[in-house]
């Protein structure tokens, strides 16, 4: 099946520093998904990514797409506390299943 | 809109005890997924349902697990006999699958700890 790491881990960052995290698949993708999840929280849907080379913006947050869609980027410009959780950036399956990367868990101190 | 509904939030049971999850999906939706959640292997697929028919249930550990969807608002999720290692959050999600894949929404998932 689709191989996917997610990296880091874990990022501790300063509350208004930047933040990314990075998705790589083994395969070429079709679409990727990705969700976050607050602690204690269940994983919420942000964005789907389709197009080779695509950049989505949600207000401070970039999504990028590889050019040979088997990479995935998420960019949070100037974190807030509110950011804090674990972002998954998820991939497609033939088949409508979605295999999930083991996430970055972003912590942000005041 | 409700979203996907879980019962029960926490489960605390001995083990051997039979564990059964439930899950209402949303309205409408077509696809409903049964996840686990761990610290060490993180969020990963048990079973999938495309219009109440289990598609792909190749991650379901083993078989004290079985899972039943008997129709379009209703799926449970059953361990027996449950053991320790069982313990984990389980995740039920659904979403509309046409053409495209479309985002899965999660239920608020269960708790389960097995002493």
């Amino acid at each position: 099946g689709q191989q996917v790491m997610q990296i880091p881990q874990y990022q501790h960052v300063q509350e208004g520093e930047d933040f990314t995290t990075y998705c790589n698949s083994s395969t070429t993708l079709s679409n990727i998904q990705w969700y976050k999840q607050r602690p204690g929280g269940h994983p919420v849907f942000l964005i789907q990514l389709v197009k080779s080379g695509e950049v989505k913006k949600q207000k401070r947050l970039t999504f990028q797409f590889g050019e040979a869609k088997k990479n995935s980027s998420l960019h949070i410009t100037a974190t807030q506390t509110t950011d804090v959780g674990t972002y998954f950036c998820a991939l497609d399956n033939a088949g409508n299943m979605l295999t999930f990367g083991g996430g970055t868990r972003l912590m942000v101190k005041p | 809109d409700a979203g996907v509904i879980q019962s029960p939030r926490h489960e605390v049971t001995e083990m051997g005890q039979e564990v059964t999850l439930r899950c209402k999906p949303i309205s409408g939706h077509n696809s409903l997924f049964w996840y686990r959640q761990t610290m060490m292997r993180g969020l990963e697929l048990l079973i999938y349902f495309n219009n109440n028919v289990p598609i792909d249930d190749s991650g379901m550990p083993e078989d004290r697990f079985s899972a039943k969807m008997p129709n379009a608002s209703f799926s449970t999720l059953k361990i027996q006999p449950s053991e320790p290692r069982d313990s984990a959050v389980y995740f039920c999600a659904s979403s509309f699958t046409g053409a495209t894949n479309q985002p899965q929404h999660f239920g608020d998932g269960t708790r389960l700890s097995i002493l």
